[in-house]
């Protein structure tokens, strides 16, 4: 069975801008969290969703939002970049959703803001 | 809220000795905990999880050991190969809530 794939790999973007991550779950799992991973601060939630609806969020700014398909494919959107936003994107799928059955990770997309 | 940590930022051991990395939590009402492995450039990878009405679990090489008095569960690792050399963190999770991950002990494994 297929892992959790995330593209792209890897993004170099300037600040002002926009970028837009995807993750494609393995199948049969309905639920996406995507998660933040600096150095500094490890790993930290953005939010999860489940069956296209978001089910739970995390303590960032609206800047960064996300969207889940009818196929459990998920996009992750950050707006209006900051330096700040350099970071490892990465996205998990689980079965039964956070809580209820493992996060299996996919490899990450790893922004760069200059 | 939760608040996971680990005791040590990196440990050494040598190739075929066992290795403990500890972990510590904050939440008495935390439900649920996995431990990852992550290599570096790759995204963390499943090791083995427990639910709070457990004490032990075996895998392949791999016990945790969870402590619900002192807060406290721990990884160990039988027989220590160079290819467990790797970041390992815990995750800690609260009945409707997320997860929290610790910030993770650096394991190197000396041949």
């Amino acid at each position: 069975k297929a892992g959790v794939t995330q593209t792209p790999r890897y993004l170099i973007k300037t600040r002002g801008q926009q970028v837009t991550l995807s993750c494609s779950p393995i199948s049969g799992h309905r639920s996406v969290s995507w998660y933040q991973q600096t150095p500094g601060q490890g790993l930290q939630f953005l939010f999860e969703y489940f069956s296209e609806t978001q089910r739970n969020k995390g303590n960032f700014p609206g800047r960064f939002s996300g969207r889940q398909f009818s196929n459990s494919r998920s996009e992750m959107n950050v707006s209006t970049l900051e330096l700040g936003d350099s970071a490892l994107y990465l996205c998990a799928s689980s079965l039964q959703g956070i809580g209820n059955s493992p996060l299996h990770f996919g490899n990450g997309t790893r922004l760069t803001v200059t | 809220g939760e608040s996971v940590g680990l005791h040590l930022p990196t440990l050494s051991v040598q190739e075929g000795d066992n290795s403990i990395i500890n972990c510590a939590y904050s939440n008495s009402a935390s439900d649920y905990f996995i431990w990852y492995k992550q290599e570096s450039g790759k995204g963390p990878q499943f090791i083995i999880d427990i639910r709070s009405n457990m004490d032990k679990r075996q895998g392949q090489r791999v016990t945790v050991l969870l402590n619900k008095t002192v807060k406290h569960l721990s990884l160990q690792i039988a027989a220590t190969q160079p290819g467990d050399s790797a970041v390992y963190f815990c995750a800690g999770h609260e009945e409707g809530n997320q997860f929290y991950f610790g910030t993770g002990t650096s394991l190197t494994v000396i041949p």
